[in-house]
């Protein structure tokens, strides 16, 4: 399987802050990466697909960029409703993995 | 509007077998694949596998080979997760979720509301 390796597994950020998490594939996986948050309590929601393209109804202070096997989450001037734990996930092999997941917190 | 339902929270013994349902409205059932991802207490996501709702063709994660079956009813346009010889780290919140399609695979634009199972003895 493809491992995927997110870093930080945590951080602390302010209101106002820009956040970037990174994500870290085992093998190149084009631009089969996608991202989502999670609440605690609710269901993951999709943020990014293909690396870079914003899912419909999702705020724009959302990025995603890279390609082959490192890519990055950027979240421009993070507000109250992002605290949360964001996922990449890899969808290059028959058999997706995510990442462990990172933190946000303020 | 486009949801997935699923059914309620369930207890089982360890060796005991689940079953979940998820039922899909709001867009065409045998269009898009849906897929099944676990969240153990406190852990991150694991995906377990797809099932193509108009074929019924699967594909389960090497993790769940053996002991999972993904199957679907069409006319009540709902899949179903089995998965057997449960263990205690089987304790999870089980989702399931839909594929937004368009050439994207496996980005998952909708998900259930989740359903709790706990494997005690």
């Amino acid at each position: 399987d493809i491992q995927m390796t997110q870093s930080p597994s945590s951080l602390s950020a302010s209101v106002g802050d820009r956040v970037t998490i990174t994500c870290r594939a085992s093998q190149s996986i084009g631009t089969y990466l996608n991202w989502y948050q999670q609440k605690p309590g609710k269901a993951p929601k999709l943020l990014i697909y293909a690396a870079s393209s914003l899912h419909s109804g999702v705020a724009s202070r959302f990025s995603g960029s890279g390609s082959g096997a490192d890519f990055t989450l950027t979240i421009y001037s993070v507000q109250p409703d992002d605290f949360a734990t964001y996922y990449c996930q890899q969808s290059y092999s028959t058999f997706s993995t995510f990442g462990q997941g990172t933190k946000v917190e303020i | 509007q486009v949801q997935l339902v699923q059914s309620g929270a369930e207890v089982k013994k360890p060796g005991a077998s689940m079953k979940v349902s998820c039922k899909a409205s709001g867009f065409t059932f045998t269009g898009y694949y849906l897929h099944w991802v676990r969240q153990a207490p406190g852990q991150g996501l694991e995906w377990m596998g797809w099932i193509n709702p108009n074929s019924g063709d699967t594909n389960y994660a090497q993790n769940f080979q053996g002991r999972i079956t993904m199957t679907r009813d069409k006319s009540s346009t709902t899949v179903f997760m089995d998965l057997r010889g449960l263990k205690s780290d089987d304790t999870a919140v089980y989702y399931c979720a839909k594929e937004r399609g368009a050439g994207v695979p496996m980005a998952f634009e909708i998900w259930g509301q989740g359903t709790m199972v706990t494997v005690s003895s």
